[in-house]
């Protein structure tokens, strides 16, 4: 079955930047989203179709995507930002799969 | 506006049988998918299936398929999850999510988490 991997844990100091990756065999032919899930709370789209924000996610929020390796990127990052994120990529065979998520830290 | 609204949390011994809903309203629910996602205790989102009202096309996570099933019923906008015998392994929360009605491969709209617990 198609996995995406995450690193478990990623710590930023406020204000700096904060980078989260996101592999999988042939990641590029798919498309790529972010959540952004805090404890007790549903998930929260926060980046979808690898790059694109949707209304209401803060401009420091940001999407990339380099041949099997997504990126999410927050910028000047916020107490506020601290959660876990997770990947998930789509397409027509594989449907949906989530990645293994990445818990942001903010010291 | 829309919104998934889900069924409340269940206690289940094993072997039962049991059926989980999500209500959802405010967008054309025959015209959208409408997926199910599973998140055990301290764990990651698992994607367990999804469903199209309008047709019940339905498709499965390999990891799930005979596992449960998934269903709807388009004429009070509600879509189901159900397990036939339950197992302790499949305590945990249950998320219904809809991706935008044009597609697109990601949900933006979810429900509040349904907890099944499941306890001798």
């Amino acid at each position: 079955s198609y996995e995406l991997t995450q690193p478990p844990s990623v710590s930023v100091s406020p204000g700096q930047r904060a980078t989260i990756t996101c592999s999988g065999d042939k990641l590029g032919d798919k498309l790529t989203s972010w959540y952004q899930q805090k404890p007790g709370q549903s998930p929260v789209l926060v980046i979808y179709r690898n790059t694109r924000r949707p209304s209401g996610i803060p401009e420091r929020f940001s999407g990339s995507i380099s041949g099997n390796t997504a990126t999410l990127t927050i910028s000047g990052t916020q107490a506020m930002d601290e959660s876990d994120y997770y990947c998930q990529a789509w397409d027509f065979n594989t449907h949906y799969v989530f990645g293994t998520g990445t818990k942001v830290t903010v010291l | 506006e829309v919104r998934l609204v889900q069924s409340g949390a269940e206690v289940k011994k094993p072997g039962e049988s049991l059926k989980i809903s999500c209500k959802g309203s405010g967008y054309s629910f025959s015209s959208s998918w409408i997926g199910w996602v599973r998140q055990m205790p301290g764990k990651g989102l698992e994607w367990i299936g999804i469903i199209y009202p309008g047709d019940s096309d339905t498709r499965y996570s390999p990891s799930f398929q005979g596992q449960v099933t998934i269903s709807a019923d388009k004429s009070i906008t509600t879509a189901y999850l159900q397990w036939d015998s339950l197992k302790a392994s499949d305590s945990a929360m249950y998320y219904c999510a809809s991706p935008p009605t044009n597609g697109g491969g990601y949900f933006d709209y979810w429900g509040q988490g349904t907890l099944v617990t499941v306890s001798s």
